[in-house]
Order: C-alpha cells, then structure tokens, then sequence
C-alpha cells in the first residue's frame, strides 16, 4: 500500500522556536509539496521540489524554508514560529508527469504558542 | 488573479444524489480536480477531468464540466453516510516559472443524513 507519512500528528511549539516537519514517500516519486490548510482557505502551496536538491516556492513560502537531501523524503523548516503559522500542514506526492499531488500524508496540525 | 470558489456546505439523505458546485477563473487551465478529505486525513484524489471534455463518469461520481462558464460540478450518486467529508476542486494554472501547480477551492463539507 502506497504511502506518504508525516513523523507527527500533532505538535506544540513555542513562538521563535525553529521546528521542522517531516515528510517521507515510499513510490519513488519525484514530485513532493508541502500544503498549508486554513478553515475557509482551502490548501495553499508553501514549497514544491522536483528532484531531490530542487525546490520551487509556492503561494506562501515566506517564514518557510525546505530541504530534499534525498528522495523519499521532504522537510517543512519553520525558522522562527510565529503565532500564525498554526495550521495543519499536508505534505504530498506525484509522479514527475503529473502536477497535481495524487497521494497526501494525514498532516501534522502543528500549533504555535 | 486565479481563485476558485465553492459553497461551503451542503447536507443531503442518504440515498439521495449530490451536487458539489465549483467556479474557477483561469481560461487556460489543463486540468480540473476533485478531492476527498475524510476527517482526520490527508486528501485523496477522486477524479480529474480534461478541459477538452463534457464530462466524466467513475462509478457513482460524475464530474461535468462548463468551459464557456467556468463550471465544475460533482455529482455523487446514492450518497452513502461513508460519502460525509469536505470536497476540495481545483484548477491546474502554469506558474510563473512555467511549472504546473493547483489551485484549490475552499472546500464544501458534505453532511450525508441517514
């Protein structure tokens, strides 16, 4: 069964806290995103990459950072939490012919104190 | 600039069909999606249709397509209370960079009463 998994479910982190959220894929797929889920907002792209070393802002990438050392997985890098970045954060992936995320991870509702 | 609206709810009887109504604004857009959230999950990609297409049937699901008005819709038919969850659309646009990326609604919660 194909899989995209976040490391955690839930996370509380203070403001001015560095955190990373990770996200590890296991079909080989070139594509990873990292999406941001707001009530009334819909999914918003933050960061895409297409290869692993390769990465392409999205709608929203500021305060966000990313790193692909290696394929199958994708890291979220909060360089200094703020209040509003409390969100679930959904990481996904495709193959290289396909834009459209075809499998999510179940998300990380992350929130900033 | 690029948007793409949904109503926000929608509450049906099990056994009935639904409707899920979608507006975009890009003309050129390739591709138009429907997606799945369960409570407590990530997304799951129903159905896509191509912008050359009328429409598109899987199963239960009919997805119809309004080019001239902009206009997608989800039809599920005999909705089932395992069909209660929120339905994303969205549009493929090209990104300034020329890669493809997806546009995405707001989402409508779909209440499936027994």
């Amino acid at each position: 069964d194909v899989k995209v998994t976040q490391s955690s479910r839930y996370l509380v982190k203070r403001t001015g806290e560095k955190v990373f959220l990770e996200c590890v894929q296991d079909m080989d797929h070139e594509n990873m995103f990292w999406y941001r889920q707001d009530p009334g907002l819909g999914l918003r792209l933050i960061y895409f990459s297409y290869d692993v070393k390769m990465k392409e802002k999205g709608d929203i990438p500021e305060g966000y950072s990313v790193s692909r050392e290696k394929k199958e997985r994708f890291s979220l890098i909060l360089e200094s939490a703020s209040t509003n970045q409390t969100s679930m954060y959904l990481c996904a992936s495709s193959r290289p012919d396909r834009i459209a995320p075809q499998h999510f991870g179940d998300g990380t509702r992350l929130s900033i104190l | 600039g690029e948007d793409v609206e949904q109503s926000l709810f929608l509450s049906v009887r099990e056994g009935d069909s639904s409707v899920i109504n979608c507006t975009y604004t890009d003309s050129s857009s390739t591709y138009l999606y429907w997606y799945k959230q369960e409570p407590g999950a990530g997304l799951q990609l129903l159905t896509y249709i191509f912008s050359n297409m009328d429409m598109k049937q899987d199963q239960r699901l009919t997805v119809l397509l309004n080019k001239k008005d902009k206009h997608l819709s989800l039809r599920i038919a005999d909705t089932q209370t395992g069909d209660s969850a929120i339905y994303f659309c969205a549009e493929s646009i090209r990104s300034s960079s020329n890669t493809g990326k997806l546009i995405f609604g707001q989402g409508t919660t779909l209440q499936v009463k027994p």
